[in-house]
């Protein structure tokens, strides 16, 4: 069974761009859930999607949007990028049982640097 | 507001030592998940623990969960090198509520 995956790997982008990162979860599974995480702040959680729908939002700017397709594959974007971005930004994939969260599944990650 | 606090944070301990990381949360949860993360990395799932009186054991690792006193412990026995990580639990409260995660170097 493959597991979750993430495309791309590692990007370079300059601030004021915009990026977009995508994650195939495991099949099956149809919550989607994305985090940031740097050095300084730690694992963050960003949104999660369920049945193509947003289930639950982190508290991060505007600029950080997503979004989940009939397949359950799911993108993140952001724009207008801030040196402050720089992360690595994971996918999880779970079953997404009602009313828990259930054991989570992540990708390998997109190393995101922004010059 | 939901907290996860795990300690200690950092944890460096010799090979063949024993040590218990602590995971505390603030609210009921009868839930609970530890990862492991490696240097640049993604995270592992290493445990599921789904009851209070929960405890599952993985090689030198095992890890418990008591609802009532909110705590979680995540005890290593006779630390061998490769276990060094990243050790974050999860709280499941509809969404996991992660802990800051705590970074265990083993020394030989």
């Amino acid at each position: 069974k493959a597991g979750v995956t993430q495309t791309p790997r590692y990007l370079i982008k300059t601030r004021g761009q915009q990026v977009t990162l995508s994650c195939s979860p495991i099949s099956g599974h149809r919550s989607v859930s994305w985090y940031q995480q740097t050095p300084g702040q730690g694992l963050q959680f960003l949104f999660e999607y369920f049945s193509e729908t947003q289930r639950n939002k982190g508290n991060f700017p505007g600029r950080f949007s997503g979004r989940q397709f009939s397949n359950s594959r799911s993108e993140m974007n952001v724009s207008t990028l801030e040196l402050g971005d720089s992360a690595l930004y994971l996918c999880a994939s779970g079953e997404g049982v009602r009313e828990r969260a259930g054991e989570l599944f992540f990708g390998e990650g997109s190393r995101l640097t922004v010059l | 507001e939901l907290k996860v606090e795990q300690n200690p944070l950092f944890l460096s301990m010799q090979e063949g030592k024993n040590y218990t990381i602590y995971c505390n949360y603030s609210t009921t949860s009868d839930r609970l998940y530890w990862y492991r993360q490696d240097p640049g990395k993604s995270l592992e799932s290493l445990f599921v623990l789904l009851s209070n009186g929960a405890v599952k054991q993985e090689g030198r690792l095992m890890a418990s969960l008591d609802t009532k006193a909110r705590l979680s412990t995540l005890h290593i026995t006779a630390a061998v090198h490769d276990l060094s990580a990243t050790y974050f639990c999860a709280v499941d409260n509809y969404q996991l509520i992660w802990g800051a995660g705590t970074k265990l170097i083993i020394k030989p």
